[in-house]
């Protein structure tokens, strides 16, 4: 049974720049949650998908943006990068339903230079 | 505002001690308290899990105790491990799905 995956595992971009993140949850969750974690932090919630649309929404500027696809893979956006973007972006699936718990994926590092 | 308070951020302990990591919340509306596991370069693993209507929960070498009343909650582990050094994580929410607050983690190394 695969866990959540995400990609790529690394990306290196420069300031102003876009990005894009991509997940796939664990078989069988229907919800996906993002995650920034600075270096040395907890990671902090940027927003959570479920049934393709945005469901909460954490404290984070608007150039952060996301989607959900009909299978439930999930795609984070960030544009206009600054340095401070740079952190391990974490992926986290659940399944509404049964108010299950959130399995995280590896996370993609983003260092912006 | 953290909404969780965590401590301490590092910890040192003898193979064979008992680790004890302990964190502490505000909201009242939080009713799920888990704990993570992170190694470099890792996402965070689910170690274990409690619900405010117990107050303690075990599982295998890891035991959360769970204070409703102080609005606190700790981590300990048993006969620690070399292979238990790691950053540890508490997190609470409003219930399982919603949004997790974090802790800021502690660095636990168990010296051989």
């Amino acid at each position: 049974d695969a866990g959540v995956t995400q990609s790529p595992t690394h990306l290196i971009k420069t300031r102003g720049q876009q990005v894009t993140l991509r997940c796939s949850p664990k078989s069988g969750h229907d919800t996906v949650s993002w995650y920034q974690q600075a270096l040395g932090q907890g990671p902090q919630f940027i927003f959570q998908y479920y049934e393709e649309e945005e469901r909460q929404r954490g404290n984070f500027p608007d150039r952060f943006s996301g989607h959900q696809f009909p299978n439930y893979s999930s795609e984070l956006n960030v544009n206009a990068l600054l340095l401070g973007d740079s952190a391990l972006y974490l992926c986290a699936s659940s399944l509404a339903l049964l108010g299950g718990t959130q399995y995280f994926g590896p996370g993609t590092r983003l260092l912006v230079l | 505002q953290q909404q969780v308070k965590q401590s301490p951020q590092s910890l040192i302990v003898q193979k064979g001690g008992i680790s004890i990591i302990n964190c502490a919340y505000e909201n009242t509306a939080f009713d799920y308290f888990p704990w993570y596991q992170q190694f470099p370069g890792k996402g965070p693993a689910l170690l274990i899990a409690i619900r405010p209507d117990v107050s303690e929960k075990k599982e295998g070498r890891f035991t959360i105790s769970f204070n409703k009343s102080a609005k606190q909650f700790s981590l300990h582990i048993m006969d620690s491990q070399p292979g238990d050094s790691a950053t540890y994580f508490c997190a609470a929410s409003r219930n399982t799905g919603n949004q997790f607050y974090f802790g800021t983690g502690t660095s636990l190394t168990v010296i051989p």
